[in-house]
């Protein structure tokens, strides 16, 4: 069966301090791999996503980049944090049939303090 | 441009008594419509998906949306609702002109359910 892992859970980071998270699927091959920012415990807004290994698409310009070393691997950036980079990052990923359902890791809580 | 509305921030409802959260959208041609659940701190969880067919979809854990392409809506309902239902739902949009990359999703709406 196919899991995806996203870590860490939780993240306390100063201003101006870089960013890594990661994100591995496991269980299938040449997902549409996804990171997604939710604030305040609302919407999702989708940030970037990836049809293939370096191949990122960005959504909304901002502070953070993102990159697909490998094919089941997306990783989430950011060279110089700000206050307003907090928030609940969420990976998914989907088969790259459109019908298919979105499967989440468990979220990261990132703070900037 | 792909649009999901959630009317409600909130819906209260007493345990046993049906459920509805309301979900309207916007996308050329025809959607692919999902239902998702969020419990605190954790990642989204499917629940339903219309992709083509019967109006009706059931899904997980009792749930069942109903698709009305005329008023572009796919509302959610359960027949009597669970303490354990209350979370956080989202309805979502895929577009099947955009070769299955973006999903857009609504602004969710909190669920209460009262014993």
């Amino acid at each position: 069966s196919q899991t995806i892992h996203q870590w860490p859970a939780t993240l306390v980071q100063p201003v101006g301090s870089p960013l890594s998270l990661e994100c591995t699927v496991e269980g299938t091959s040449n997902p549409n791999l996804y990171w997604y920012r939710q604030a305040a415990g609302r919407g999702l807004q989708l940030l970037f996503y990836s049809v293939g290994i370096g191949q990122i698409s960005s959504e909304v310009p901002q502070n953070l980049s993102a990159s697909r070393p490998q094919d089941r691997q997306f990783i989430l950036s950011s060279k110089k944090l700000l206050l307003s980079d907090s928030g609940f990052y969420l990976c998914a990923w989907t088969h790259t049939t459109g019908n298919t359902e979105a499967f989440f890791g468990q979220g990261t809580r990132l703070t900037v303090v | 441009a792909q649009s999901v509305a959630q009317p409600e921030d909130q819906v209260n409802v007493a345990e046993g008594n049906p459920l509805t959260v309301k979900c309207t959208y916007s996308v050329s041609g025809n959607p692919y419509l999902f239902w998702y659940v969020q419990y605190p701190n954790r990642g989204l969880q499917f629940l339903l998906k219309y992709i083509t067919g019967d109006n009706l979809v059931k899904g997980s854990y009792g749930f069942e949306a109903e698709f009305n392409k005329s008023q572009t809506s796919f509302h959610l309902k359960k027949p009597s609702a669970l303490v354990s239902d209350s979370a956080l739902y989202f309805c979502a949009v895929r577009g099947r002109n955009t070769g299955g990359f973006k999903t857009i999703f609504g602004a969710g709406t909190r669920l209460f359910v009262k014993a």
